[in-house]
């Protein structure tokens, strides 16, 4: 069936280090890709997404390129700050169905100063 | 902006009890979710609803049942809590188009 696989956490990273946090899926048919950000105490909140191969998201100076022939969704920030310290999960949905969405187990992120 | 709540943060029950989880959304979404949150296992879904009165199974429906009698309410039940239940359970809504899912902050529910 359709699944994401993340890296697993904690990550963690000093202030104004690069991120990456590694995303696959496996998935039968064309899904939409997405990666929300849960911050301590919250619940989830959209972060970007892209709809189609090649397609890049960005929010917040978060970056994830849909790429079909690794069937990867990496998101990647080139400066983190500690307010960036969350859960980020990626998770994959298709159109037309309900707005399910399938979710990674999530990728704990600790920056420090 | 939407506004995604669930009527408690923290509720500790026992083994047995039933259990009401209630959540509210205030933008006439159509779809409701229910999803419980583990550590690594990430985000599962238990049911899902698309219209009042109308339920769909998820990934992990068994031991839960839902009620959707109004558009902007959608209940969690446990029907006999147990240990195993105990876990971070969020409701999202959105509406039919194809758009992002709105949070609520989530219930820790623990079951003794």
């Amino acid at each position: 069936g359709d699944s994401v696989t993340q890296m697993e956490g904690p990550v963690t990273l000093s202030e104004e280090a690069f991120l990456t946090i590694n995303c696959t899926y496996t998935a039968t048919g064309y899904p939409s890709l997405f990666w929300y950000v849960q911050y301590p105490g919250e619940g989830l909140q959209l972060l970007l997404k892209a709809t189609k191969a090649d397609d890049k998201g960005s929010n917040k100076g978060f970056e994830a390129t849909y790429r079909k022939e690794t069937t990867s969704f990496h998101l990647e920030k080139g400066s983190v700050q500690v307010s960036d310290s969350a859960v980020y999960f990626c998770a994959l949905g298709f159109s037309g169905g309900y707005n399910k969405l399938i979710f990674g187990a999530g990728t704990r992120l600790a920056v420090h100063p | 902006d939407v506004k995604v709540t669930q009527s408690s943060r923290y509720l500790v029950k026992r083994t047995g009890e039933k259990v009401f989880l209630e959540c509210v959304q205030d933008m006439d979404h159509e779809n409701m979710f229910w999803y419980r949150q583990d550590p690594g296992l990430g985000l599962r879904l238990i049911y899902f609803s698309y219209d009042v009165k109308m339920k769909e199974k998820g990934d992990i429906p068994e031991g839960y049942s839902v009620s959707r009698e109004k558009k902007e309410r959608f209940s969690l039940i446990l029907e006999s809590a147990s240990t195993n239940q105990t876990s971070m359970y969020l409701c999202a809504s959105s509406p039919p188009s194809y758009s992002p899912l709105h949070f609520g902050n989530g219930t820790r529910l623990t079951v003794t």
